[in-house]
């Protein structure tokens, strides 16, 4: 059974700092992992597509990397700024199947 | 195509009542997916339609949820006889053949009293 674990749980950052997202899964049998952001009360915003044949996929500011073998993901985030200020969910699909799975999420807190 | 639309997007409803929520997916997009939310949690998939066939459900989805994608194109999700355990925020994605990419709604939030 798949199992997608988020670490942290919560960051607080001053502006301008790079940081790491983490994300880990326990059955390497994906097909992509998608990485989103979520402001409170909102849905969700498609940030990162990584194909598993994929090692890592960049947009602007945001890089994600995709080790399959040790299934584990990071997000990272360049420069950071308070409008990053968000929970962060990584999910997983699975080969041959389209059951997704989510992590809890990282809420991230950007301080001015 | 302005993405995913939800509605309604909050409801509250007295315990007992049945509710219907409407997603209308991405015009192209032939996959559509339910979820659930719940404080401090990740989305939890309810069910998946390709096209008008409900191809997969979870365990969470009791036998009062009920889904349909009648046309291939939009959705409803029904709950009968709420329950106080059934507030939570419900998500609709969808996405397309090409690389699976799932876009989400804004969510219907459902409070029972």
């Amino acid at each position: 059974k798949q199992e997608v674990t988020q670490i942290p749980a919560a960051l607080s950052v001053p502006e301008g700092e790079n940081l790491v997202l983490n994300c880990s899964f326990t059955d390497s049998a994906i097909y992509n992992l998608q990485w989103f952001r979520q402001d409170p009360g909102k849905g969700l915003t498609s940030l990162l597509l990584i194909q598993s044949s994929q090692r890592e996929q960049t947009s602007g500011r945001l890089n994600a990397s995709l080790d399959k073998s040790s299934g584990r993901s990071t997000l990272y985030i360049a420069a950071s700024q308070p409008g990053d200020s968000a929970t962060y969910l990584c999910a997983v699909r699975p080969q041959g199947g389209d059951k997704v799975i989510f992590g809890p999420g990282t809420s991230l807190s950007v301080i001015p | 195509d302005t993405g995913v639309s939800q509605d309604p997007r909050h409801k509250i409803t007295k315990r007992g009542q049945n509710v219907t929520f409407r997603c209308d997916p991405i015009s192209e997009h032939n996959r559509l997916y339910w979820y659930r939310q719940t404080l401090g949690q990740g989305p939890e998939f309810l069910t998946y339609f390709q096209n008008e066939a409900q191809l997969e459900k979870s365990r969470l989805l009791s036998d009062r949820f009920s889904a349909e994608r009648p046309k291939g194109s939009f959705s409803t999700l029904e709950i009968q006889r709420t329950e106080q355990g059934d507030s939570a925020m419900y998500l609709c994605a969808s996405s397309s053949n090409l690389n699976y990419e799932q876009y989400f709604g804004p969510g219907t939030r459902l409070t029972v009293t």
